[in-house]
């Protein structure tokens, strides 16, 4: 149980251009996703915190018109990157937490390449 | 965020070692995590700890939920190849989790 889906994968965009990740809880209720960002050989970096049917919450210095996350179901969160730049290309990587559980479970990343 | 201490950062150890490492904080948690995370993919978690002095294990992984509650370790016995990757701690409070820098584990045959 507690898989978390991730799509895509992988994506190349061209500066400029604007990319949609989607991140599902397959078999619970994630009452609480999060966002993070994982640069080569470091840990993760929170971006923002989203519950379900309310605006996330941003971590600081992260731009919220830029990152734009939309919480619109218990299972399903969306990241878009809007007029992403080369300093945009990362590994994105999805969680998501059933408080009563007081877990969190991982989605498997994507990787943004901004040409 | 606040990031816990994890130690040590990285590990290189023959294959059969044991081996050991620890997170700790400065704040209380509810919950501690041990997550590990193999190159390009997402962190998997191994074992979840709800109570203070709590002992679990996961086949060959043993975690504990330190008394004070600001500390967890995790070891591993009889180190094989696959066990190669990152290891992270993540503490929870409501619905805050902080995770550690991470610890690099290398297994040499």
């Amino acid at each position: 149980g507690a898989v978390v889906s991730q799509h895509p994968s992988r994506v190349i965009c061209k500066s400029g251009t604007s990319v949609k990740i989607e991140c599902r809880s397959l078999d619970f209720q994630a009452t609480t996703m999060f966002w993070y960002r994982q640069f080569p050989k470091q840990s993760l970096m929170l971006m923002a915190t989203s519950n379900e049917g309310s605006k996330a919450t941003y971590e600081q210095g992260v731009e919220k018109d830029k990152f734009l996350i939309n919480h619109a179901s218990l299972t399903l969160s969306t990241l878009t990157v809007t007029s992403a730049h080369p300093e945009d290309s990362s590994f994105y990587i999805c969680s998501a937490s059933n408080q009563g559980r007081g877990e969190q479970y991982f989605g498997p990343g994507t990787r943004l390449t901004v040409t | 965020g606040q990031q816990l201490n994890q130690s040590p950062q990285s590990m290189f150890i023959q294959e059969g070692e044991d081996v050991s490492m620890n997170c700790t904080s400065s704040s209380i948690f509810n919950t501690w995590l041990w997550y590990k995370q193999d190159p390009g993919e997402g962190p998997v978690l191994l074992i979840a700890l709800y109570k203070a002095g709590e002992l679990t294990s996961n086949g060959r992984l043993t975690a504990q939920f330190g008394i004070t509650r600001k500390d967890s370790f995790l070891n591993i016995s009889a180190s094989i190849p696959s066990d190669v990757g990152i290891y992270f701690c993540a503490g929870r409070t409501g619905n805050q989790f902080y995770f550690g820098t991470g610890t690099s584990l290398t297994v040499i045959p």
